[in-house]
């Protein structure tokens, strides 16, 4: 059964650092592209950031590009996000998804973090 | 960037309605159309995928159609469990969500 378990959410002042991190179980974890999406309170998804299978490869989402670096560790079956100077709009609840391709559908969500910035 | 505008934002409907929503893309997408289903607090569900293809276990009341800019999410008759918000997502280049449509009682 597929898992994916993030964590390292909280209450955060704007300019903060945080960094989030998902525990994944039931798939092959290096063999698979990570991404991260996050939903702003009544707000649609939105695609933060991809790492491919060997970590090699990465891309971000104009709006964290240059503040939050996605990284893997493939011995711990762990995808990370590094966020830094985080703004009020960083605001949301961060998932961790898997696809097999870089550009896929999200078929399996996790419940997410919450990412709290205070001004 | 491909933005995407899904329309209605809101739609109010009855028990038994057909239901339609529409979402468009700012340039073709082809057919890399994914249709989710979010009820509060919970996350997105995928319905459909490849703008058509149903997602095993989703009801056969659930169906999707379009290509290239154009894409509808038809509900041919609205049930309890369908009163929902409604996403779209293109998976063409990167990922990009719709704003939603948020399916009410009427």
């Amino acid at each position: 059964e597929v898992q994916l378990l993030e964590s390292g959410g909280g209450l955060v002042q704007r300019g903060g650092p945080l960094r989030l991190s998902c525990v994944a179980s039931g798939f092959k974890f290096n063999d698979y592209v990570m991404t991260w999406v996050r939903q702003a309170p009544g707000k649609g998804p939105e695609w933060v950031s991809s790492i491919s299978g060997s970590g090699g490869y990465t891309y971000y989402a104009d709006s964290v590009k240059g503040r939050f670096t996605i990284s893997r560790d493939n011995s711990k079956n762990t995808l990370y996000l590094q966020m830094t100077g985080l703004r009020a709009e960083d605001t949301a609840r961060y998932y961790c998804l898997y696809t097999s391709t870089w550009y896929q559908e999200f078929d399996y969500w996790g419940q997410g973090t919450l990412v709290t910035v205070s001004s | 960037d491909i933005q995407m505008t899904q329309f209605p934002s809101t739609l109010s409907a009855s028990l038994g309605d057909r239901v339609t929503i529409t979402c468009r893309a700012s340039q073709s997408v082809n057919s890399w159309l994914a249709w989710y289903q979010q009820k509060p607090g919970r996350a997105p569900k995928l319905l459909i995928s490849k703008a058509s293809t149903l997602k095993s276990g989703v009801p056969s009341r659930f169906s999707g159609s379009g290509s290239g800019t154009e894409f509808t999410l038809t509900i041919s008759s609205l049930q309890p469990d369908d009163f929902a918000t409604y996403y779209c997502q293109q998976y063409h280049t990167y990922s990009t969500f719709g704003q939603g449509t948020k399916v009410e009682i009427k």
